[in-house]
């Protein structure tokens, strides 16, 4: 199985300030039609998760633009320009190109 | 607007079958690939199963091949998931997801003890 590896697992963050999560992938997520499937998702406490990115960089709608997904091959960032109050929770990656699908461990985003 | 509606959870004993329903609306559920996964109590998220839009093909988590049968019925927009051998790391919420996670339900608690 592809090991999704995310890193921190934990992010203290300041209100206004930058944040950014990074996962990676033990195979490349290139796919054989050349798509790259690496999604995000967000996980508010005691809430069902919800989709952010999709295909590395692709916003899901309603997403607020401060959210960005960049990456290739097997390294991926989900960067947050501005963290707000709402935004804590856990994020998680999931790689959707080889079977069985994989998400990483999970990155806990506070505030400080 | 698209929904998906989890139930079917509850309390079982190791051993024990249990059959998850999910009921999905405002889209054409037909035309989508829909997916099983999981959240064990205070750990991070474990995807389960996955079934075509036709119900051609199916993948399955290692940690579930052989106990647990995803399937669908396209004529009553339900997806299930058909759970046997229980184990007690088996409990979990459940949840059912539209292909590729872009919506998801509100998750139901399987909780296997004996």
């Amino acid at each position: 199985d592809v090991v999704m590896t995310q890193s921190p697992l934990s992010l203290p963050v300041t209100l206004g300030q930058p944040a950014s999560i990074s996962c990676r992938s033990s195979q490349s997520l290139v796919y054989s039609d050349g798509n790259t499937y690496l999604h995000w998702f967000h996980q508010r406490p005691g809430q069902s998760p919800r989709r952010l990115i999709y295909k590395v960089s692709n916003r899901d709608s309603g997403v607020p633009d401060r959210f960005s997904g960049s990456g290739s091959g097997t390294d991926f960032t989900l960067k947050i320009s501005r963290v707000e109050a709402e935004d804590v929770g856990i994020y998680y990656c999931l790689q959707g190109t080889h079977w069985p699908r994989t998400f990483g461990q999970g990155t806990k985003v506070e505030i400080k | 607007q698209v929904q998906v509606v989890d139930s079917g959870g509850g309390v079982v004993q190791p051993g024990r079958s249990l059959r998850l329903s999910c009921a999905a609306s405002g889209f054409n559920f037909s035309n989508y690939g829909m997916e099983w996964v999981r959240q064990a109590p205070g750990k991070g998220l474990e995807w389960v199963a996955v079934i075509w839009y036709d119900g051609s093909s199916k993948y399955y988590a290692e940690s579930v091949k052989g106990r647990f049968t995803i399937s669908r019925d396209n004529s009553r927009n339900t997806l299930y998931l058909q759970m046997n051998s229980l184990r007690v790391e088996d409990t979990a919420v459940y949840y059912c997801a539209r292909w590729a996670g872009d919506y998801w339900g509100q998750g139901t608690l399987v909780t296997v003890s004996s």
